[in-house]
């Protein structure tokens, strides 16, 4: 079936270190992205890619980097230039409307 | 600045009953609105969507409504089931940015009794 992969679906950072979450999709899809989800708040973008080898920031994309070399990968990650980690990642695709999400994945630090 | 309010309080019914979720959203006028469920530590699925130019959209025991005047949208779920509980999420399309997005909103956590 298509859809979208994330993975792992929990990860611990100690500090000082850059950790890498995992987004594969199989829809054929040219848009990716990527959102954090905190308790009381709604999803904030923080990067986004129309297209491959094209990305932009999103709302919050300090201390975060991505690449989009593959259509069907969109890693983030996360490095020790973000302070305040711990969320839940969530990767969606789409090719116009709607977007479809992984399942996500929930970062804790150490 | 754009913001998007959904009732941050559990909305507890009964079975059978209808359940109605309000979004209201200022500073901005969308070309449509987005709804969305999310279960616990799982991603959004996509429910419907509603342009400026429908008042309503219907899909099974579904409902959205869509008041650009009120800036506000309304989601029922009729006939609501156990199964319905989840977190509801709606999403206005914003271009300020030059970039159209969604912008979220917190959700309303539904919690449907037998």
């Amino acid at each position: 079936d298509g859809g979208i992969t994330q993975s792992p679906k929990y990860l611990f950072r100690k500090e000082g270190q850059n950790v890498t979450l995992s987004c594969e999709q199989n829809l054929n899809h040219d848009a990716m992205y990527w959102y954090r989800q905190d308790p009381g708040q709604g999803l904030r973008l923080i990067y986004y890619s129309q297209i491959v080898n094209d990305f932009q920031k999103g709302d919050i994309a300090e201390g975060y980097s991505v690449s989009r070399e593959k259509k069907e990968s969109f890693p983030l990650t996360v490095t020790s230039a973000q302070k305040n980690p711990t969320a839940f990642y969530l990767c969606a695709s789409s090719q116009g409307e709607p977007q479809h999400f992984g399942d996500g994945t929930r970062l804790s630090i150490l | 600045s754009q913001k998007i309010e959904q009732n941050s309080e559990a909305l507890n019914i009964q079975e059978g009953k209808t359940a109605t979720l309000t979004c209201n959203y200022t500073n901005y006028s969308p070309a449509y609105l987005q709804w969305y469920r999310q279960d616990p530590g799982r991603g959004p699925v996509f429910l419907l969507l509603i342009r400026e130019n429908e008042k309503e959209k219907r899909k099974e025991r579904l409902k959205v409504t869509f008041d650009t005047t009120l800036k506000q949208s309304l989601f029922h779920i009729t006939a609501s089931q156990p199964a319905d509980s989840a977190t509801y999420l709606c999403a206005p399309l914003s271009m300020n940015t030059g970039f159209q997005k969604l912008v979220f909103g917190t959700g309303t956590r539904l919690l449907v009794s037998p």
